[in-house]
């Protein structure tokens, strides 16, 4: 079966840094999303990797190792609206997302 | 209407009553997706198209429907409600290409009594 894993929750304060991981096994492999998703909001795109390596977007950085079937979102300078939930999704064969549960960010001052 | 747009935003619904949950977006993507969220759940499928004019069924498409008649409309529609059906339900929808995100209306949250 296809499954994705990520933690259900983290704690971080306010400043800091965190970084939130997620392994895959899927039925192949077309690139890897992660989305924000505030509390009783959409989720929102934040990035895309398909090949090995980081991306860098700001605060923001996301990790792929295809071969571990890994990948982790970093988030620096932490700020208090940081504080939502963080989804990973796999692209499949089918170019079907397939999503992990998500995982519950909190920020503490 | 600026992206995706889903109504309504929130319903309480009887048992065994007809339900369609309307979707439009106007960046004339082509696939459209309906999703349903759960507490301690990833998102789920519930159907999608990759076109105007075709669906698929996606991994929990028991129960539900859809029609795609023309690029901007996806509706979902619930045939005979069932408690089990209770939850938030996410329209999206994504341009060409396996690295084009998706954009998501901003939900349907469904209570099923």
């Amino acid at each position: 079966g296809q499954n994705i894993d990520q933690p259900t929750e983290m704690t971080a304060t306010e400043g800091a840094i965190v970084q939130i991981n997620c392994t895959y096994q899927t039925s192949g492999f077309n690139g890897l999303f992660w989305y924000q998703q505030h509390a009783g909001e959409a989720p929102t795109f934040l990035s895309y990797n398909v090949l090995d390596g980081l991306e860098e977007k700001g605060r923001f950085s996301s990790f792929l190792s295809r071969s571990k079937g890994y990948s982790y979102l970093l988030l620096k300078e932490l700020q208090m609206k940081d504080s939502a939930s963080y989804l990973c999704a796999v692209m499949d064969s089918n170019y079907q997302l397939i999503w992990g549960a998500g995982t519950k960010l909190i920020i503490k001052p | 209407i600026a992206g995706i747009t889903q109504a309504p935003t929130s319903q309480i619904l009887a048992a065994g009553r007809r339900m369609t949950l309307r979707c439009t977006q106007d960046m004339r993507h082509n696939a459209m997706y309906w999703y349903r969220q759960d507490l301690g759940l990833g998102l789920r499928l519930i159907h999608y198209s990759n076109t105007a004019g075709t669906t698929g069924k996606g991994e929990v498409p028991d129960g539900y429907s859809v029609s795609r008649a023309n690029t901007d409309d996806f509706p979902l529609t619930l045939a005979s409600a069932v408690p089990s059906q209770t939850s938030v339900y996410f329209c999206a929808s994504s341009g060409e290409g396996s690295s084009t995100e998706a954009f998501f209306g901003q939900g349907t949250r469904l209570t099923v009594v």
